[in-house]
């Protein structure tokens, strides 16, 4: 049983290009969490989706930052036109469908954005 | 504001000896508790989680935590460290009260496990 699944691992991006990273879940698994771990710091919520739908993203930034979870294929952390200070390594975690917010989270390895 | 704190950015403990790695939390209406241990460039993983019932909680590894509501803290423990047991450790709480289901972390401890 395949666990949380991130592309890439490594993201290389210049200052006002385009990042996106994919998060396929745990199979079975239906709600999906991203978070964003800075520098010598613990993790942060950006967002939890389920199937096509947003459900809260209270942590996401106001602008550049999008995310989806489509009916078919992966989940997908865009960050348009990127800065400096989005370098960071962003999390995804996958819960089984129910309550949510007593499942257990499983995550991903990461993907390290640095943005030159 | 809700928060989670690990009030030691780092733990020493020597090979054999036990261990215990602090976490207090601030939340409204009743906390969902969880450890998560992370190694170098890994994600994290799951330990044990507190929901409801016994306040002592048994989960991988040989970990356990005790969830204290009083003191509202939730210390995880090991009688018997190892030295692969070094590794950068989360504490996390789910609030119980008008949550989704997104956690909030504590700034993690790193244990640190001599030969």
């Amino acid at each position: 049983n395949a666990g949380v699944m991130q592309n890439p691992r490594h993201l290389v991006r210049r200052r006002g290009q385009e990042a996106r990273l994919r998060c396929s879940p745990m199979k079975g698994h239906s709600h999906v969490y991203w978070y964003r771990q800075l520098p010598e710091e613990g993790l942060k919520f950006m967002v939890y989706l389920q199937k096509e739908n947003i459900i809260d993203e209270s942590g996401m930034p106001k602008e550049r930052f999008s995310a989806e979870f489509p009916k078919e294929g992966p989940s997908i952390l865009r960050i348009q036109q990127v800065v400096r200070g989005d370098s960071a390594a962003y999390f995804c975690a996958s819960s089984p469908p129910g309550t949510g917010i007593t499942d257990t989270q499983y995550f991903g390895p990461g993907t390290r954005l640095t943005v030159l | 504001a809700q928060s989670v704190a690990q009030p030691e950015d780092q733990v020493n403990v020597a090979e054999g000896n036990p261990l215990t790695v602090k976490c207090t939390y601030s939340v409204s209406g009743n906390p969902y508790l969880f450890w998560y241990v992370q190694y170098p460039n890994r994600g994290l993983q799951f330990l044990l989680k507190y929901i409801t019932g016994d306040n002592l909680v048994k989960g991988s590894y040989g970990f356990e935590a005790e969830f204290n509501k009083s003191q509202t803290s939730f210390h995880l423990k090991k009688p018997s460290a190892l030295v692969s047991d070094s590794a950068l450790y989360f504490c996390a709480v789910s609030p119980g009260s008008g949550n989704t289901g997104k956690l909030i972390f504590g700034q993690g401890t790193t244990l640190q496990v001599k030969p």
